[in-house]
């Protein structure tokens, strides 16, 4: 059972385009992440968000947290070809590093 | 400050063999933990060790293992290889009060035949 649905799994726009990207679960999480993760690399940490409603911006780049802490979302303002890459959301519990992953979003941006 | 590093990035085994990998965590991070990426499950959580003891464990076999050592330094094992354990390894560490925060090494390449 994936306790962390994303959507869409693919997604390939033209350079400029705005996109959404959700996180979503039955379950409630204290915290939720976001990373980003290139071919051949590891994931790379975008955002921690811990408080439900709570909105934070990275540049082009906002992600919400869920009123009920149970689902997140990434918006990406006027994507760049640099944004492309694998996104994954994590929830946690707790202060603990046992995260259950989604199992990600494939962003292609063309130029 | 350097990052997580893992070592070996590339293993080739046989099926029944084992296998050892070795995770550096960030200086200061005391917390380690490890996951199996394949493709058709994405990001698997294995364990996660903090203080040189297991402090969470995922679903998986006893078959794969792991230990910190007093300098948080971490490995895993994996005994009796299997053709589905081929996948990357990665080795994630993180600030005790802040585990959820997982910076990630570039990870192992293994591959099983």
């Amino acid at each position: 059972t994936q306790l962390l649905e994303q959507s869409p799994q693919f997604l390939s726009i033209q350079e400029g385009e705005n996109l959404t990207v959700y996180c979503n679960s039955s379950s409630v999480f204290s915290s939720l992440q976001w990373y980003r993760q290139e071919p051949g690399e590891g994931p790379v940490l975008l955002v921690t968000v811990v408080t439900g409603g709570e909105v934070k911006k990275l540049k082009r780049l906002t992600f919400q947290f869920g009123d009920a802490r149970k689902d997140s979302s990434l918006h990406i303002t006027a994507a760049q070809t640099g944004d492309t890459g694998l996104y994954l959301c994590a929830g946690g519990w707790g202060s603990q590093g046992n995260l259950i992953f989604g199992k990600g979003t494939k962003l292609s941006v063309k130029p | 400050k350097a990052g997580v590093t893992q070592t070996p990035r590339y293993l080739i085994k046989t099926r029944g063999q084992q296998v050892t990998l070795s995770c550096s965590p960030i200086s200061g991070h005391r917390s380690v933990s490890w996951y199996q990426q394949t493709p058709g499950q994405g990001l698997q959580f294995l364990f996660e060790y903090f203080s040189e003891t297991q402090r969470n464990k995922g679903n998986f076999p006893g078959r794969f293992s792991g230990r910190q050592f007093s300098n948080s330094r971490s490995e895993m094992n994996v005994s009796t290889l299997e053709l589905g354990d081929s996948a990357l390894y990665l080795c994630a560490s993180s600030f005790r009060d802040r585990a959820y925060e997982q910076y990630f090494g570039p990870g192992t390449r293994l591959t099983v035949t």
